[in-house]
């Protein structure tokens, strides 16, 4: 099983550029979240995913956007990129209509670099 | 608001012996908790989780935790610690009604020493 996967794995952008993180689960979950991982902060939520069709922002939701596109994927955009934003990012999936007691499950993370 | 405390950026313990890595919350109500470990390049990895009852949870690879709700605590354990035990873990909190989200603690890193 792939789990949740993430694409690209390393990214580096000069300040200003755009960029698409795409994430991909086949675990058939119905919510899904970005976090960025930065040092001493632990994860921070940015945007997560409900269920297919909703979207909703997170904690750090300024400078980002996300499509639902459907059940499987989650993507997150960078539109003008600034050197704040270089971070380690994490997509994850969790089937909520059980309950919110399940875990969640993560990609290997994209990582990040602003210039 | 919802928080997630681990006291300590950094554990330090000899391969045999036992581990505490100590997390703390603030969650109104009645919490759901997680322990998650992250290795090196990798995402993170669900240990266990405290729902209700039994106030010690056994989980993945010999770890357990124990929920102490008048301590408002739940840390991490290992009888005998392994090298390969050696990452980051975190913990983390959510509300057990309607859809909430995870709250994450920072991190601790544990080293453990052959």
């Amino acid at each position: 099983n792939a789990g949740v996967t993430q694409t690209p794995k390393f990214q580096v952008l000069k300040t200003g550029q755009s960029m698409t993180l795409q994430c991909a689960q086949d675990m058939n979950h119905n919510s899904m979240y970005w976090y960025r991982q930065d040092p001493g902060m632990g994860l921070r939520l940015i945007y997560y995913s409900a269920s297919e069709g909703t979207t909703d922002k997170g904690e750090v939701p300024n400078g980002y956007n996300v499509s639902r596109l459907n059940k499987r994927e989650f993507s997150l955009r960078l539109e003008s990129a600034a050197p704040s934003q270089t971070s380690v990012y994490f997509c994850a999936s969790s089937e909520s209509r059980v309950g919110p007691n399940q875990p969640q499950h993560f990609g290997d993370g994209t990582r990040l670099s602003i210039l | 608001a919802q928080s997630v405390a681990q006291p300590e950026d950094q554990v330090n313990v000899a391969e045999g012996n036992p581990l505490t890595v100590k997390c703390t919350y603030s969650v109104s109500g009645n919490p759901y908790l997680f322990w998650y470990v992250q290795y090196p390049n990798r995402g993170l990895q669900f240990l266990l989780k405290y729902i209700t009852g039994d106030n010690l949870v056994k989980g993945s690879y010999g770890f357990e935790a124990e929920f102490n709700k008048s301590q408002t605590s739940f840390h991490l354990k290992k009888p005998s610690a392994l090298v390969s035990d050696s990452a980051l873990y975190f913990c983390a909190a959510r509300m057990n009604t309607g859809f909430q989200k995870l709250v994450f603690g920072t991190g601790t890193r544990l080293l453990v020493s052959p």
